[in-house]
């Protein structure tokens, strides 16, 4: 069974500041992970994804995640943090068919002026 | 390129009542999934179709809970009769090509039930 671990219901971070998003997988086949973001009264939207090529993946909006086998872990990394990257963050694992995707409770970020 | 469209945004209504929620996914998508999301229990998902067909709705909560989709584009979530604790945010995503595991997510339906 596939499950998903977002550590930290909500992080706060000062604009400017280094974003760190922490999610672990645990999964019994190769996975496929995913960020997604959430705006208020949205929908979720695709950041980025793995899919088994590079291990370091880059996304939209200038985040990236790390794909660490030996730690299971798919942690979400941005250098800069901006007012507008105030969201809240879904880790999310799938199949490699891609339609029973697992998402994490997911993290509220807030950034700071 | 229109999104997943949704309808409607927003549903109040009395328990006991029927409530239909509405989703036309991405044109050429081949997947369509219905989520639901509260703050207990996040993000559910409660049936995925593919190509028109239901392939999975171990996710639906009960029998009052049902799914259509008649076509590639177009879906209904029923809910008859509705309760309570039914209130949550319903979301519609679809993907689609092979391989494609992408989701693209609707808006969202806010649903209070009285």
């Amino acid at each position: 069974a596939q499950s998903v671990t977002q550590l930290g219901s909500h992080v706060s971070v000062s604009e400017g500041a280094l974003v760190l998003l922490r999610c672990n997988y645990s999964s019994s086949v190769p996975p496929y992970l995913f960020w997604y973001v959430q705006y208020p009264n949205q929908g979720l939207q695709l950041l980025l994804k793995y899919t088994s090529a590079a291990t370091l993946v880059k996304g939209i909006n200038g985040f990236e995640a790390e794909f660490k086998k030996s730690e299971t872990s798919f942690h979400l990394t941005k250098p800069s943090a901006h007012m507008s990257d105030a969201a809240e963050y879904f880790c999310a694992v799938s199949d490699t068919g891609g339609f029973k995707t697992i998402f994490g409770a997911g993290t509220r970020l807030f950034v700071k002026a | 390129d229109a999104g997943v469209i949704q309808s409607p945004r927003h549903e109040v209504t009395e328990m006991g009542q029927e409530v239909t929620l509405r989703c036309k996914p991405i044109s050429g998508h081949n997947s369509l999934f219905w989520y639901r999301q509260t703050m207990m229990r996040g993000l559910e998902l409660l049936i995925y179709f593919n190509n028109n067909v239901p392939i999975d709705d171990s996710g639906m909560p009960e029998d009052r809970f049902s799914a259509k989709m008649p076509n590639a584009s177009f879906s209904t979530l029923k809910i008859q009769p509705s309760e309570p604790r039914d209130s949550a945010v319903y979301f519609c995503a679809s993907s689609g090509g092979q391989g494609a595991v992408d989701k693209h997510f609707g808006d969202g339906t806010r649903l209070s039930i009285l």
